[in-house]
């Protein structure tokens, strides 16, 4: 069975510090890994996937396969990146193909 | 691209009432996913249909819940009848096809039930 662990329900920073969302995943073949960002009241939108490798918004992502994580970082937070951050997994085969399992969220507020 | 569509985006009935949720996806796509959200479960995947057919609805509560994808440009989710407990908002996705592509979301449903 695939899992997706975000262990902290709320973060909070000021504007400039260094953030790091956590995500721990449980999954038995190659994972593939995404963020996805929620805005106050607006859709999901997907932020970036380990295997593109890029920085979206100034947070990258790096898929630690030895500790099962991907956590996701920006160096200096900005209160535009005050949302919900999902971490989501997706299954490659078996009865877990094509299912996103995400984790239970983690809601950043950056104060000024 | 309008992207995924839903509606209606907001519902309020009374419980008891039936309530058929609305999705179009993103043209092209052939997967789409039905996803609900609450503060005490986060973001759950209910069911997920590929070219039309449904592949996985072992997140679907119970019998009272019910989606279909009659062709690859609609697809309802069901609730007969609803309950207070059903309230959440409801978020259907779709992808190009169902392996490594990402999932597009909806505005979503904000469901109100009485």
């Amino acid at each position: 069975a695939q899992r997706v662990t975000q262990p902290e329900k709320l973060l909070s920073v000021f504007k400039g510090a260094p953030v790091e969302l956590k995500c721990n995943y449980s999954y038995s073949g190659s994972p593939e890994l995404f963020w996805y960002v929620q805005y106050s009241r607006q859709r999901l939108q997907l932020l970036l996937r380990h295997i593109s490798r890029e920085s979206i918004k100034g947070f990258t992502a790096d898929l630690n396969k030895g500790e099962t994580s991907f956590h996701l970082k920006k160096p200096f937070a900005q209160e535009e990146d005050s949302a919900m951050y999902y971490c989501a997994l997706l299954g490659a085969g078996g009865t877990s193909y094509g299912k996103l399992t995400f984790g239970q969220g983690t809601i950043l507020t950056v104060h000024p | 691209d309008a992207g995924v569509i839903q509606s209606p985006r907001h519902e309020v009935t009374e419980m008891g009432q039936e309530v058929t949720l609305r999705c179009k996806p993103i043209s092209g796509h052939n997967s789409l996913f039905w996803y609900r959200q609450t503060m005490m479960r986060g973001l759950e995947l209910l069911i997920y249909f590929n070219n039309n057919v449904p592949i996985d609805d072992s997140g679907m509560p119970e019998d009272r819940f019910s989606a279909k994808m009659p062709n690859a440009s609609f697809s309802t989710l069901k609730i007969q009848p609803s309950e207070p407990r059903d309230s959440a908002v409801y978020f259907c996705a779709s992808s190009l096809g169902a392996s490594n592509q990402p999932q597009h979301f909806g505005d979503g449903t904000r469901l109100s039930i009485l």
